[in-house]
C-alpha cells in the first residue's frame, strides 16, 4: 500500500460545480494533512492545512479529515477555470525517530474545469 | 519575508558530470526537504534534513547526496549524471521536525541531462 493515495485523475468538473478530491493515507498516527495545488511547470503552492477531524474552510475549499478512516479530502465549490491543476495531497508521517516526522506527498490528481 | 529560493533556476549538464543545487529556507525555518519531478509525474522523495542531520532520505542512489549548513541552507549533489536525471528539483522548508507545520516550497531547479 502506498503511503498517500490518490487518484490520479483527469477530473473533469463543469464551471461552478463542486470538485472533490480525495486521498488515503497509511500512517494511523500522522497529525497533518495539507493540500497543495500545482500548476504545470510551477511549484506546488499550500492551500489548506487541517489537524483536526472534521471540516475546515476558507473562501471556497473546505478540507475535511477523518482520521478513523484515514481519509481526507478536499471540496472546491464554484469552481473556475484557473481552479485547474494538480492537486497534492502530503501527510506528515512518523519516522520512527522520537517526534520525528516526514511530509510524504501523493501523486497528485489532476483536475480540470470546463467552462 | 522571502520565501524559499532555489540556484539556479535552470542547469544543463552533460552525463557524466556532477550537478549541485542550492536551497535557502525560509528564515526561521530548520527543516528542508528535497524532491524530484520528472515531466507530468509525481514529487519523489530525496532527502530530508533538518538542524544540519539527515532525517530520511528516499529510495535513490547514493549518487545523490547532501548537506545541510548551520545557517540551514541546504545543498543537493547529484554525481555522475544520467538522462534519467532530468526533472524539476523542488525544495521545502518548513519549522522543524516535531511540529504540525506546513512546509512551503521554492520555485525549483530545471535539470536538464544531454
Amino acid at each position: 500500500q502506498k503511503e498517500v493515495e490518490q487518484n490520479s485523475g483527469p477530473l473533469s468538473v463543469p464551471e461552478g460545480a463542486i470538485a472533490s478530491l480525495n486521498c488515503t493515507y497509511s500512517d494511523r498516527g500522522s497529525q497533518s494533512f495539507f493540500w497543495y495545488r500545482q500548476y504545470s511547470g510551477k511549484s506546488p503552492e499550500l492551500i489548506m492545512f487541517i489537524y483536526s477531524n472534521g471540516d475546515k474552510e476558507d473562501g471556497r475549499f473546505t478540507a475535511q479529515l477523518n482520521k478513523a478512516s484515514q481519509y481526507v479530502s478536499l471540496l472546491i465549490r464554484d469552481s473556475q477555470p484557473s481552479d485547474s491543476a494538480t492537486y497534492l495531497c502530503a501527510v506528515n508521517m512518523n519516522v520512527g525517530i522520537q517526534g520525528a516526522q516526514k511530509l510524504v506527498f501523493g501523486q497528485g490528481t489532476r483536475l480540470t474545469i470546463n467552462p | 519575508e522571502a520565501g524559499v529560493t532555489q540556484s539556479p533556476t535552470h542547469l544543463i549538464k552533460t552525463r557524466g558530470q556532477q550537478a549541485t543545487l542550492r536551497c535557502s529556507p525560509i528564515s526561521g525555518h530548520t527543516s528542508v526537504y528535497w524532491y524530484q519531478q520528472a515531466l507530468g509525474l509525481g514529487l519523489q522523495f530525496l532527502l530530508w534534513y533538518d538542524e544540519g542531520e539527515e532525517r530520511n532520505r528516499g529510495n535513490f542512489p547514493p549518487r545523490f547526496s547532501g548537506r545541510q549548513f548551520p545557517n540551514y541552507s541546504s545543498e543537493l549533489n547529484v554525481n555522475a549524471l544520467e538522462l534519467e536525471d532530468s526533472a524539476l528539483y523542488l525544495c521545502a522548508s518548513s519549522l522543524g521536525q516535531e511540529t504540525n507545520t506546513e512546509a512551503f516550497f521554492g520555485q525549483g531547479t530545471r535539470l536538464t541531462v544531454v
